[in-house]
């Protein structure tokens, strides 16, 4: 078993829609919990972290489930500038602070 | 954020040689780590490069494939040792300050080895 898991896409969708990526990770001790967006070809930059009572930023929604080590991101009102790869990222090496990448869900959003 | 760049943004090398990659980032950071992207693939950790000492390996990478220095708190280098095709991918430098698990990443290397 990944020690990530993503539903790869890609999703496809239009303009204005509001979309749900799913991510569990199997390592219970794990401590942090982020998403990353990667453009085609760009290095991979940080969208939000997630913390355990959910989070907000603009039309971006996180959600952590630890009891389930299931994490979510909702995007309201796609827009083109959204199409990208999401990857979700857990901490689980402890004190070394090293990341644990998904394999990532790619996101088409169409005019 | 710190800004982060990386030297060579892209090479083409032989099999048999060793590229090194820099890393430099425009502000002391207290973590730096080096992962590597396969074409289609997410990324997967190579190392932590610890100032001062030697740096810690995943599984699957080791010192003398992947050997890494880093000199002082704004610097790293990783070098890929005896390339071969399979070596072939984007190497991707990434910085952490102290206290916080959010990692930022430089803008990768392009690796193609021939």
């Amino acid at each position: 078993r990944k020690e990530v898991e993503q539903d790869p896409g890609p999703f496809n969708v239009p303009e204005g829609a509001t979309v749900a990526f799913n991510c569990t990770y199997s390592n219970s001790a794990s401590q942090s919990f982020f998403w990353y967006r990667q453009d085609c070809r760009k290095e991979p930059k940080l969208l939000m972290s997630v913390y355990s009572s959910g989070n907000e930023d603009g039309r971006f929604t996180a959600q952590l489930n630890r009891a389930s080590q299931y994490i979510s991101l909702l995007i309201r009102d796609s827009k083109l500038s959204d199409s990208a790869t999401y990857l979700c990222v857990v901490n689980n090496l402890g004190g070394r602070r090293a990341l644990t990448f998904g394999s990532g869900t790619r996101l088409q959003v169409q005019p | 954020s710190a800004v982060i760049s990386q030297k060579p943004s892209r090479d083409i090398c032989q099999r048999g040689t060793s590229l090194t990659i820099q890393c430099q980032v425009d502000s002391q950071v207290t973590m730096m780590f080096w992962y590597r992207q396969q074409p289609g693939q997410s990324l997967t950790l190579i190392a932590t490069a610890n100032q001062g000492s030697e740096a810690t390996y995943e599984s699957g990478f080791v010192i003398d494939k992947f050997p890494i220095s880093r000199p002082n708190l704004t610097f790293s280098t990783l070098t890929v040792s005896n390339m071969s095709p399979e070596d072939s991918s984007i190497y991707l430098c990434s910085v952490a300050t102290s206290g916080s698990y959010e990692q930022y990443f430089g803008p990768g290397t392009r690796l193609t080895v021939t």
